[in-house]
């Protein structure tokens, strides 16, 4: 079945530094999502991908859609304390159901 | 009330005790999934409904019965549940098959079974 590979399964940085994360796959997406989870909270939506290459922007953050649609990469700057939580990355194809990654465990060091 | 909603938010239970968690979304979505978050472990989709009906059962235990009355709510039962089952446990809803924006998830009922 399709899998995703989200790397990587945690981050350790301090405030203000910039953070990088991705997804990779050996299926074609036609749609990427991320999504941040504070914790004992769900999964909320921050970006959303279309087409292959586009690249996004939402504040600080800013995900791009691999041209190859098989990967996704999501960077935030200049970190701050609440960007703590896990991040997710979902891949859709058509109007099958999405398939997550395994989430990326953000800590951030005041 | 706008988004997905889930009751109760936490939830502890004994071993032979039954309870049930309820989600509501009011985003007009036609399809409803519940998954199973446990600590430092993804995200697993345990029951998927679309158009009130079961489309999807990852082998969950029958301890777990899920209900979907109509497509604003969705429940799942439980029963002579086990310690390992505790974990926190999300509702989502979404237009048939995802939607342009994927799921929207509610914040979760935290689940603890002593």
């Amino acid at each position: 079945g399709q899998q995703l590979n989200q790397s990587p399964q945690s981050m350790f940085i301090q405030e203000g530094e910039d953070v990088s994360m991705n997804c990779t796959s050996s299926s074609i997406f036609n749609t990427w999502l991320w999504y941040k989870q504070d914790p004992g909270e769900g999964p909320v939506l921050l970006i959303a991908l279309y087409k292959a290459g586009e690249l996004t922007s939402n504040g600080r953050l800013t995900a791009q859609f691999g041209i190859t649609r098989k990967d996704s990469f999501l960077n935030i700057s200049a970190s701050i304390p609440s960007d703590v939580g896990i991040y997710f990355c979902a891949g859709q194809v058509g109007a099958q159901k999405l398939v997550f990654g395994q989430g990326t465990r953000l800590t951030i060091n005041p | 009330e706008t988004g997905v909603t889930q009751t109760p938010r936490h939830l502890v239970m004994g071993m032979t005790n039954k309870k049930s968690l309820k989600c509501e979304q009011h985003l007009g979505h036609n399809a409803m999934y519940w998954y199973k978050q446990s600590a430092k472990k993804p995200l697993e989709l345990m029951f998927v409904y679309s158009l009130e009906e079961r489309v999807e059962n990852n082998s969950v235990p029958s301890r777990f019965s899920p209900e979907c009355p109509n497509s604003s709510h969705l429940f799942l039962h439980l029963h002579t549940l086990q310690p390992e089952d505790s974990a926190l446990y999300l509702c989502a809803s979404s237009q048939t098959g995802g939607g342009y924006y994927g799921y929207t998830f509610g914040s979760g009922t935290r689940l603890t079974v002593v």
